[in-house]
């Protein structure tokens, strides 16, 4: 059963924190994704990577950044935690060629104090 | 910019009684759209992808559907456990996927 597994389900950090949000998939994907998802908003895509150590910005890249160091592994961090980064962040990966359905992970619910 | 809408934003049925979803989008050269399933508290499950207008797919009770300016996502017959959100989403070839904001669809006994 193909996966994509993400590091914490649920994550309460304070202002000013430096937040690491891991995603693992097993499938051999060369493209992942960070996503965040928020009510009326749907899901924005945040970053984006179609290998290794190759990154590409999303709609929203403002305080976030991005780690590939693995084929399998994709980080997001947040340089210095604020409230409005409180959300729901999925990570998802395709195979190369992006016409290819996006498999997702169960995302982590991000609160920011 | 690429736009993709969904509608209705909510949607109750009674067990059995078939409707459609909606998902109207404005795109510059649509490389593929999109239909997942989201239940509360977990990740996006896929569904079906349209290349092409007047593509359909089938899966047990639901059917989706493309044209030129849309898609839609019948459903037939409806069970309390087709109970999710319903998320859209085209591929432009730019960028990566571009999300609706989904519809939230109950299914009552």
């Amino acid at each position: 059963d193909v996966k994509v597994t993400q590091s914490s389900r649920y994550l309460v950090k304070r202002t000013g924190e430096k937040v690491f949000l891991e995603c693992v998939q097993d499938m051999d994907h060369e493209n992942m994704f960070w996503y965040r998802q928020d009510p009326g908003l749907g899901l924005r895509l945040i970053y984006f990577s179609y290998d290794v150590k190759m990154k590409e910005k999303g709609d929203i890249p403002e305080g976030y950044s991005v780690s590939r160091e693995k084929k399998e592994r994709f980080s997001l961090i947040l340089e210095s935690a604020s409230t409005n980064q409180t959300s729901m962040y999925l990570c998802a990966s395709s195979k190369r060629g992006a016409y290819n359905e996006q498999f997702f992970g169960p995302g982590t619910r991000l609160t920011v104090l | 910019e690429d736009q993709v809408t969904q509608s209705p934003e909510a949607l109750r049925l009674q067990e059995g009684e078939s409707s459609s979803l909606n998902c109207s989008y404005t795109v510059s050269g649509l490389r593929g759209l999109f239909w997942y399933r989201q239940d509360p508290g977990k990740g996006p499950e896929f569904l079906f992808t349209l290349y092409s207008a007047g593509e359909e797919k089938e899966k047990e009770r639901l059917k989706a559907t493309l044209t030129k300016k849309e898609s839609f996502l019948h459903i037939t017959a409806p069970k309390p456990e087709d109970s999710a959100t319903y998320l859209c989403a085209v591929y432009t070839g730019r960028r990566a996927l571009t999300f609706g904001s989904g519809t939230r669809l109950q299914v009552q006994p």
